[in-house]
C-alpha cells in the first residue's frame, strides 16, 4: 500500500494561493491520486483525481510530476471557508478495492482574515 | 436529494456494552463503505458492501464487530463487546452500482466514546 504524507497544518490568509503537497513514494502504476476535504462534523467530500500531469476543475487544481512520487493540491484565492482538513488518498480505482486506499493524516488547513 | 445519513451522530457507552450504528446511503447507491477514525490515527477502510453481499470485509479489526445491511438498503454495525480502544469516528459512504471508491459519498460520522 502507498502510503502518503502531508504536513500537519498550513496557515494562509484570505483571497492567497495555497499549496498543500502531499509525498507519496510508493505510489503504483494503477493507483490513482485523490483529494478530499473535511470540515468538522462532516465526512470527507471529494474533491478532485489526477493520475498524472495536471487536472482543474472548478474547486482546485492537482499537480502531478512525471514521477507521481508526489502532488500538490492548489487552492486559488482561499477564504475563511476553505478552513478544512485536507486529504491525500492513493490507490487504483479501477479494479481495487477500498480496502487498498491510504488515508494520510491530513492537513489542517487554517484561513485568517 | 438526500445524503448519506448516520445514526447517532454521538454515542457513550461504557466498556462491554453493545452499541449499533446505522448508516443510510444515498438511494440507489448498491456500493456501501464503512470506515472509522481512531482517536490520532488515520481514517482507515473496514469493509465494503454490494447490495447485501459483503465484498470485502479484511478492514474489520476483530469478530466483535459485525456489520449487516439487509435488503441492500441501509447498514447497521454492532460493536459487542466495546473495548476502549474502539473509540473513534465511525464513517459510513455510498457510491453508485458503477462507481468506486472515488465516487463515495460520506455521511458525517458516528463519534462513539468507550469509558
Amino acid at each position: 500500500l502507498a502510503k502518503t504524507t502531508q504536513p500537519i497544518s498550513m496557515d494562509s490568509y484570505e483571497g492567497q494561493e495555497v499549496n498543500i503537497t502531499c509525498s507519496h513514494n510508493n505510489i503504483a502504476t494503477n493507483d490513482y491520486i485523490t483529494w478530499y476535504q473535511q470540515f468538522p462534523s462532516q465526512g470527507p467530500r471529494f474533491i478532485i483525481q489526477g493520475y498524472k500531469t495536471k487536472v482543474t476543475n472548478e474547486v482546485a487544481s492537482l499537480f502531478i510530476p512525471a514521477d507521481r512520487k508526489s502532488s500538490t493540491l492548489s487552492l486559488p484565492r482561499v477564504s475563511l471557508s476553505d478552513t478544512a482538513v485536507y486529504y491525500c488518498l492513493v490507490g487504483p480505482i479501477s479494479s481495487g478495492s477500498a480496502r487498498q486506499l491510504t488515508f494520510g493524516s491530513g492537513t489542517q488547513l487554517t484561513v485568517l482574515p | 436529494e438526500a445524503g448519506v445519513t448516520q445514526f447517532p451522530s454521538h454515542s457513550v457507552i461504557e466498556k462491554g456494552q453493545t452499541v449499533t450504528l446505522r448508516c443510510d446511503p444515498i438511494s440507489g447507491h448498491d456500493n456501501l463503505y464503512w470506515y472509522r477514525r481512531v482517536m490520532g490515527k488515520e481514517i482507515k477502510f473496514l469493509l465494503h458492501f454490494v447490495k447485501e453481499s459483503k465484498q470485502d470485509e479484511s478492514g474489520m479489526p476483530n469478530n466483535r464487530f459485525l456489520a449487516e445491511r439487509t435488503g441492500g438498503t441501509y447498514s447497521t454495525l454492532k460493536v459487542q463487546p466495546a473495548e476502549l480502544e474502539d473509540s473513534g469516528v465511525y464513517f459510513c459512504a455510498s457510491s453508485p452500482r458503477t462507481g468506486g471508491w472515488n465516487e463515495q459519498f460520506f455521511g458525517p460520522g458516528t463519534r462513539l466514546t468507550v469509558l
